[in-house]
């Protein structure tokens, strides 16, 4: 079993809708957490750090809860260019590994 | 602005050559992590360096070897590739093992035939 599990999806939701992603981690002495995103197998590029009290940027929320050792990202009004695979990160602390999960694709259409 | 520079970009090898991915980071960061993606898989972390002198086994090391050249510099070994060691290839460095998020660079596409 991952340390990390992601639901792969694929995730269809038309323009303006709201979608949101789950991660698990198994691993309790996990320090860090983040949210990437990747277009195309390109490089991933950080969409957001992940802290205890949630943080927001724009359409975009994401959330850590340590109880359930979970992580989510909510997007709001999605749009055409949301279109990518998000991937969520976890680990550092005891180990300094940073595992990710098997990411998500998110598919917007018109 | 380089970041993180891996070379080379793209290798096509045949089974049981060997070879060595290159990457290297300007920004003075202390960690350093190879990571492989393929299809579906998401990224599988293979080995990392969490500061210059120590190397740790990740997810998925087997078949692979990895020098902390220093500070600077993270190479990662195939000494007999096989055809299941084509994938991309990233690497990414930290500012440590605790703080700061992963910085990736381009990727280097690995065929084994």
């Amino acid at each position: 079993r991952k340390e990390v599990e992601q639901d792969p999806g694929p995730f269809n939701v038309p323009e303006g809708a709201t979608v949101a992603f789950n991660c698990t981690y198994s691993n309790s002495a996990s320090q860090s957490f983040f949210w990437y995103r990747q277009d195309c197998r390109k490089e991933p590029k950080l969409l957001m750090s992940v802290y205890s009290s949630g943080n927001e940027d724009g359409r975009f929320t994401a959330q850590l809860n340590r109880a359930s050792q979970y992580i989510s990202l909510l997007i709001r009004d999605s749009k055409l260019s949301d279109s990518a695979t998000y991937l969520c990160v976890g680990g550092g602390g005891n180990t300094g590994k940073l595992i990710f999960g098997q990411g998500t694709t998110l598919q917007v259409k018109p | 602005n380089a970041g993180v520079t891996q070379t080379p970009k793209f290798q096509v090898l045949k089974t049981g050559q060997s070879m060595t991915l290159q990457c290297a980071q300007d920004m003075n960061h202390n960690s350093m992590y190879w990571y492989r993606q393929d299809p579906g898989m998401g990224l599988r972390l293979i080995y990392y360096s969490a500061s210059e002198g120590t190397t740790d086994k990740g997810e998925v090391p087997n078949g692979y070897n990895v020098s902390r050249l220093n500070k600077r510099e993270f190479s990662l070994r195939l000494e007999s590739a096989a055809p299941s060691q084509t994938s991309v290839y990233f690497c990414a460095s930290r500012r440590t093992v605790n703080t700061g998020e992963l910085f990736f660079g381009e990727g280097s596409r690995l065929t084994v035939l």
